[in-house]
């Protein structure tokens, strides 16, 4: 596609619910990143794929996050249990390996609300 | 990576030129000087980047003291729509994933 496209655009759930969140990055970016973002701070890493591997997972905050790439492309962020601290806007961005250092392409986020 | 400082916030009206100014004392010789810009409701958007000296293109400039110790971005006769949140990092080419954003300098243009 011609950018970064994550769905839902919003989600809200109940505390201790699954939660899924995906993204379909731009076309022909091996790398994709998701960030998170609490209200009026700016996005903090969570996790880093080149291809179909997790290459730097050191940002998901516990085990209750997952993140999986199984064909190189989609990514699909997951959260169990989900507590009412996970609420924030969780955005995915993705790259051309070699197009240039810290030039990311962000999605408009998918805002996750957990009541 | 390297700490960076900017202000919390700017006030401008449209057409005057914006210069936000970010310190980051402890820039390695790697490192690379990147800027973003967020719209409400909008993922962060690459504007610009340097190395040193000034860099120019369709959006903004950026300036870099020869020390480099900080670096100045400038918008110029902004509009309305310019309003958004500006993000100063700085890191070295090989790490173009695990970004520090920090809180960013909130820019309001007003009529």
């Amino acid at each position: 596609g011609a950018g970064v496209s994550q769905t839902p655009s919003n989600k809200v759930t109940e505390k201790g619910k699954y939660v899924e969140l995906r993204c379909d990055p731009i076309s022909g970016h091996t790398a994709l990143y998701w960030y998170r973002q609490s209200l009026g701070q700016g996005p903090e890493f969570l996790i880093y794929f080149q291809g179909t591997g997790a290459a730097d997972d050191s940002g998901l905050p516990n085990d209750r996050f997952f993140a999986v790439r199984p064909e190189g492309s989609v990514s699909t962020l997951k959260i169990q249990r989900t507590e009412r601290g996970d609420s924030a806007v969780y955005l995915c961005a993705s790259s051309l390996q070699g197009a240039g250092a810290n030039v990311l392409t962000f999605g408009a986020g998918s805002r996750l609300t957990v009541l | 990576l390297a700490k960076t400082t900017q202000p919390i916030s700017m006030d401008s009206y449209e057409g005057q030129e914006v210069n936000i100014t970010c310190s980051h004392n402890n820039i390695a010789t790697n490192d690379y000087i990147t800027w973003y810009q967020q719209f409400p409701s909008q993922g962060p958007r690459f504007i610009i980047q340097g190395y040193k000296t000034k860099v120019t293109n369709e959006v903004a400039s950026l300036f870099i003291p020869a020390d480099r110790k900080s670096s100045t971005l400038s918008l110029p006769r902004v509009s309305l729509s310019d309003t958004a949140v500006y993000y100063c990092l700085v890191a070295p080419r090989s790490n173009d994933y695990k970004l520090s954003f920090g809180a960013g300098t909130t820019v309001t243009v007003r009529a």
